[in-house]
Protein backbone atom coordinates (compact mmCIF):
# COMPACT_ATOMS: atom_id res chain seq x y z
CA UNK A 1 0.00 0.00 0.00
CA UNK A 2 1.28 3.28 -0.57
CA UNK A 3 1.91 5.78 1.81
CA UNK A 4 3.18 9.42 1.85
CA UNK A 5 3.89 10.93 5.16
CA UNK A 6 4.70 14.67 4.83
CA UNK A 7 6.30 16.35 7.72
CA UNK A 8 8.05 19.95 8.69
CA UNK A 9 5.59 22.00 8.93
CA UNK A 10 5.58 25.01 10.88
CA UNK A 11 4.70 28.99 11.99
CA UNK A 12 7.44 30.76 9.92
CA UNK A 13 8.19 34.53 10.04
CA UNK A 14 7.51 36.39 6.64
CA UNK A 15 10.61 37.05 4.40
CA UNK A 16 11.33 33.21 6.14
CA UNK A 17 12.59 30.09 4.79
CA UNK A 18 11.34 26.29 5.55
CA UNK A 19 12.05 22.72 4.31
CA UNK A 20 9.35 20.05 4.85
CA UNK A 21 9.67 17.03 3.62
CA UNK A 22 7.79 13.69 2.29
CA UNK A 23 8.39 10.03 2.93
CA UNK A 24 7.36 7.50 0.58
CA UNK A 25 6.75 4.12 1.22
CA UNK A 26 4.85 1.09 -0.57
CA UNK A 27 6.04 1.73 -4.33
CA UNK A 28 9.03 2.29 -6.31
CA UNK A 29 9.67 5.85 -5.32
CA UNK A 30 12.86 6.26 -8.07
CA UNK A 31 10.13 5.67 -10.83
CA UNK A 32 7.51 8.15 -9.79
CA UNK A 33 6.70 11.91 -10.70
CA UNK A 34 6.22 13.55 -7.37
CA UNK A 35 4.29 16.87 -7.15
CA UNK A 36 3.36 19.21 -4.62
CA UNK A 37 -0.29 20.53 -4.16
CA UNK A 38 -1.30 23.25 -1.42
CA UNK A 39 -4.73 24.56 -0.22
CA UNK A 40 -4.97 27.38 1.68
CA UNK A 41 -7.57 27.63 5.11
CA UNK A 42 -10.89 27.06 3.43
CA UNK A 43 -9.55 27.49 -0.53
CA UNK A 44 -9.11 25.06 -3.21
CA UNK A 45 -5.87 23.44 -4.39
CA UNK A 46 -3.07 25.20 -5.98
CA UNK A 47 -0.57 23.05 -7.67
CA UNK A 48 2.86 23.93 -6.96
CA UNK A 49 5.55 22.20 -8.77
CA UNK A 50 6.59 18.78 -9.58
CA UNK A 51 9.79 16.87 -9.87
CA UNK A 52 10.14 14.28 -12.35
CA UNK A 53 11.71 10.50 -12.02
CA UNK A 54 15.49 10.50 -12.83
CA UNK A 55 14.45 8.69 -15.99
CA UNK A 56 12.44 11.46 -17.32
CA UNK A 57 15.39 13.83 -16.71
CA UNK A 58 14.64 14.70 -12.87
CA UNK A 59 13.70 17.77 -14.25
CA UNK A 60 11.45 19.77 -11.76
CA UNK A 61 8.25 22.55 -12.97
CA UNK A 62 6.90 24.94 -10.79
CA UNK A 63 3.74 27.10 -10.83
CA UNK A 64 4.02 31.07 -11.18
CA UNK A 65 3.41 32.34 -7.36
CA UNK A 66 6.26 30.05 -6.37
CA UNK A 67 8.67 29.86 -9.05
CA UNK A 68 12.33 31.33 -8.25
CA UNK A 69 11.44 30.86 -4.59
CA UNK A 70 10.61 27.34 -4.13
CA UNK A 71 12.76 24.45 -4.89
CA UNK A 72 11.56 20.90 -5.28
CA UNK A 73 14.23 18.46 -4.83
CA UNK A 74 14.19 14.23 -4.14
CA UNK A 75 16.55 11.81 -2.36
CA UNK A 76 15.85 8.04 -4.10
CA UNK A 77 18.43 6.71 -1.35
CA UNK A 78 15.67 7.25 1.33
CA UNK A 79 12.75 7.83 -0.86
CA UNK A 80 12.06 11.45 0.34
CA UNK A 81 10.82 14.71 -1.25
CA UNK A 82 11.38 17.89 -0.23
CA UNK A 83 10.58 21.40 -0.47
CA UNK A 84 12.71 24.03 0.31
CA UNK A 85 10.51 27.45 0.58
CA UNK A 86 12.16 30.70 0.87
CA UNK A 87 10.79 34.33 1.18
CA UNK A 88 7.62 33.59 2.65
CA UNK A 89 4.92 35.42 2.71
CA UNK A 90 0.92 35.10 4.22
CA UNK A 91 -0.31 34.07 0.60
CA UNK A 92 1.77 30.94 1.31
CA UNK A 93 0.16 29.94 4.21
CA UNK A 94 -1.28 26.36 3.20
CA UNK A 95 -1.31 22.88 3.88
CA UNK A 96 0.97 21.25 2.03
CA UNK A 97 0.13 18.01 0.30
CA UNK A 98 2.65 15.43 -1.61
CA UNK A 99 1.12 13.44 -4.54
CA UNK A 100 2.25 10.75 -6.62
CA UNK A 101 1.58 11.72 -10.22
CA UNK A 102 0.75 9.18 -13.28
CA UNK A 103 2.88 10.39 -16.40
CA UNK A 104 0.92 9.76 -19.80
CA UNK A 105 2.18 10.42 -23.77
CA UNK A 106 0.40 12.92 -25.63
CA UNK A 107 1.69 14.08 -28.83
CA UNK A 108 4.16 11.98 -28.20
CA UNK A 109 5.84 14.00 -25.51
CA UNK A 110 5.73 12.63 -21.77
CA UNK A 111 3.33 14.43 -19.42
CA UNK A 112 1.57 14.71 -16.34
CA UNK A 113 -1.54 13.05 -16.39
CA UNK A 114 -3.02 13.31 -12.80
CA UNK A 115 -1.79 13.46 -9.51
CA UNK A 116 -2.79 9.28 -7.70
CA UNK A 117 -1.96 8.89 -4.36
CA UNK A 118 -1.82 11.97 -1.78
CA UNK A 119 -0.38 12.52 1.45
CA UNK A 120 -2.41 13.75 4.58
CA UNK A 121 -0.63 17.06 4.37
CA UNK A 122 1.73 19.89 6.92
CA UNK A 123 0.09 23.20 7.43
CA UNK A 124 3.19 25.91 6.96
CA UNK A 125 1.59 29.36 8.69
CA UNK A 126 3.65 32.64 7.76
CA UNK A 127 2.60 35.17 10.54
CA UNK A 128 4.32 37.50 12.23
CA UNK B 1 -5.09 33.72 -17.74
CA UNK B 2 -6.15 30.18 -17.79
CA UNK B 3 -9.27 29.56 -15.51
CA UNK B 4 -10.62 26.22 -14.67
CA UNK B 5 -14.83 26.70 -14.78
CA UNK B 6 -16.92 24.02 -12.44
CA UNK B 7 -20.70 24.52 -10.59
CA UNK B 8 -19.95 26.10 -7.54
CA UNK B 9 -22.68 23.78 -5.92
CA UNK B 10 -24.48 20.96 -6.85
CA UNK B 11 -27.45 18.49 -5.38
CA UNK B 12 -28.66 14.98 -5.74
CA UNK B 13 -31.26 12.93 -4.42
CA UNK B 14 -29.71 9.66 -2.36
CA UNK B 15 -29.18 6.79 -5.10
CA UNK B 16 -29.72 9.50 -7.97
CA UNK B 17 -26.96 10.04 -10.57
CA UNK B 18 -25.43 13.13 -11.02
CA UNK B 19 -22.78 15.17 -13.44
CA UNK B 20 -20.08 17.16 -12.83
CA UNK B 21 -18.76 19.40 -15.17
CA UNK B 22 -15.06 20.67 -15.71
CA UNK B 23 -14.41 23.78 -18.72
CA UNK B 24 -11.88 26.16 -19.64
CA UNK B 25 -12.63 30.02 -19.60
CA UNK B 26 -11.67 30.01 -23.40
CA UNK B 27 -11.49 26.81 -25.29
CA UNK B 28 -12.77 23.04 -25.21
CA UNK B 29 -11.28 20.41 -22.45
CA UNK B 30 -10.02 17.67 -24.60
CA UNK B 31 -8.21 14.29 -23.65
CA UNK B 32 -5.17 16.44 -23.97
CA UNK B 33 -5.60 18.66 -20.67
CA UNK B 34 -5.59 15.32 -18.95
CA UNK B 35 -8.47 15.98 -16.81
CA UNK B 36 -8.97 14.85 -13.22
CA UNK B 37 -11.05 14.53 -10.61
CA UNK B 38 -10.74 14.85 -6.89
CA UNK B 39 -12.69 14.18 -3.81
CA UNK B 40 -12.27 15.92 -0.62
CA UNK B 41 -14.22 16.09 2.61
CA UNK B 42 -13.77 18.21 5.41
CA UNK B 43 -10.39 17.98 7.18
CA UNK B 44 -9.26 15.12 5.07
CA UNK B 45 -6.86 15.07 2.35
CA UNK B 46 -7.72 14.72 -1.40
CA UNK B 47 -8.82 11.45 -2.76
CA UNK B 48 -8.09 10.80 -6.66
CA UNK B 49 -11.36 9.57 -8.46
CA UNK B 50 -10.15 10.05 -12.04
CA UNK B 51 -7.09 10.71 -13.95
CA UNK B 52 -6.60 10.89 -17.38
CA UNK B 53 -10.11 11.23 -18.39
CA UNK B 54 -11.26 8.35 -17.68
CA UNK B 55 -8.85 6.06 -15.35
CA UNK B 56 -9.91 5.42 -12.08
CA UNK B 57 -7.56 4.35 -9.78
CA UNK B 58 -7.83 1.02 -7.94
CA UNK B 59 -9.95 1.06 -4.93
CA UNK B 60 -12.80 3.58 -6.23
CA UNK B 61 -16.02 2.43 -6.94
CA UNK B 62 -17.31 2.55 -10.78
CA UNK B 63 -20.14 4.46 -9.70
CA UNK B 64 -17.49 7.15 -10.19
CA UNK B 65 -16.45 7.45 -14.27
CA UNK B 66 -14.96 10.69 -16.16
CA UNK B 67 -15.82 11.62 -19.58
CA UNK B 68 -15.67 14.47 -21.74
CA UNK B 69 -19.38 15.84 -22.38
CA UNK B 70 -19.39 18.46 -25.05
CA UNK B 71 -16.63 20.85 -24.81
CA UNK B 72 -16.51 20.20 -21.07
CA UNK B 73 -14.89 17.18 -18.91
CA UNK B 74 -17.35 15.54 -16.71
CA UNK B 75 -17.83 13.58 -13.71
CA UNK B 76 -20.88 11.11 -13.40
CA UNK B 77 -21.93 10.00 -9.82
CA UNK B 78 -24.28 7.33 -10.28
CA UNK B 79 -26.05 5.68 -6.99
CA UNK B 80 -25.39 8.69 -5.15
CA UNK B 81 -24.59 7.79 -1.44
CA UNK B 82 -24.85 10.08 1.73
CA UNK B 83 -20.89 10.30 1.97
CA UNK B 84 -20.82 11.37 -1.29
CA UNK B 85 -21.18 14.12 -0.18
CA UNK B 86 -17.99 16.38 -0.21
CA UNK B 87 -16.22 18.94 -2.37
CA UNK B 88 -15.13 17.68 -5.83
CA UNK B 89 -12.04 19.19 -7.62
CA UNK B 90 -11.30 18.83 -11.81
CA UNK B 91 -7.77 19.40 -12.80
CA UNK B 92 -6.21 19.82 -15.86
CA UNK B 93 -2.73 20.70 -17.46
CA UNK B 94 -1.48 22.70 -19.83
CA UNK B 95 0.83 22.92 -22.36
CA UNK B 96 3.76 24.09 -19.87
CA UNK B 97 3.22 21.46 -17.89
CA UNK B 98 0.92 23.33 -15.23
CA UNK B 99 -1.76 21.96 -13.51
CA UNK B 100 -4.72 24.09 -12.84
CA UNK B 101 -7.29 23.36 -10.48
CA UNK B 102 -11.28 24.37 -10.47
CA UNK B 103 -12.38 26.37 -7.59
CA UNK B 104 -14.04 22.76 -6.74
CA UNK B 105 -17.79 21.99 -6.51
CA UNK B 106 -19.60 21.64 -3.56
CA UNK B 107 -21.95 18.21 -3.43
CA UNK B 108 -24.83 18.28 -1.48
CA UNK B 109 -26.76 14.62 -0.87
CA UNK B 110 -30.58 15.33 0.05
Amino acid sequence: EVHLVESGGDFVKPGGSLRISCAGSGFTFSYAWMSWVRQAPGKGLEWVGRIKSRDNGGTTDYSAPVKGRFIISRDDFTDTLYLQMTSLTSEDTAVYYCTTEVSGIMGGQTSGAGMNHWGQGTLVTVTS
Amino acid sequence: QTVVTQEPSVSVSPGGTVTLTCGLSSGSVSTRYFPSWYQQTPGQPPRTLIYSTYTRPSGVPDRFSGSLLGNKAALTISGAQADDESDYYCGLYLRSGDVIFGGGTKLTVL
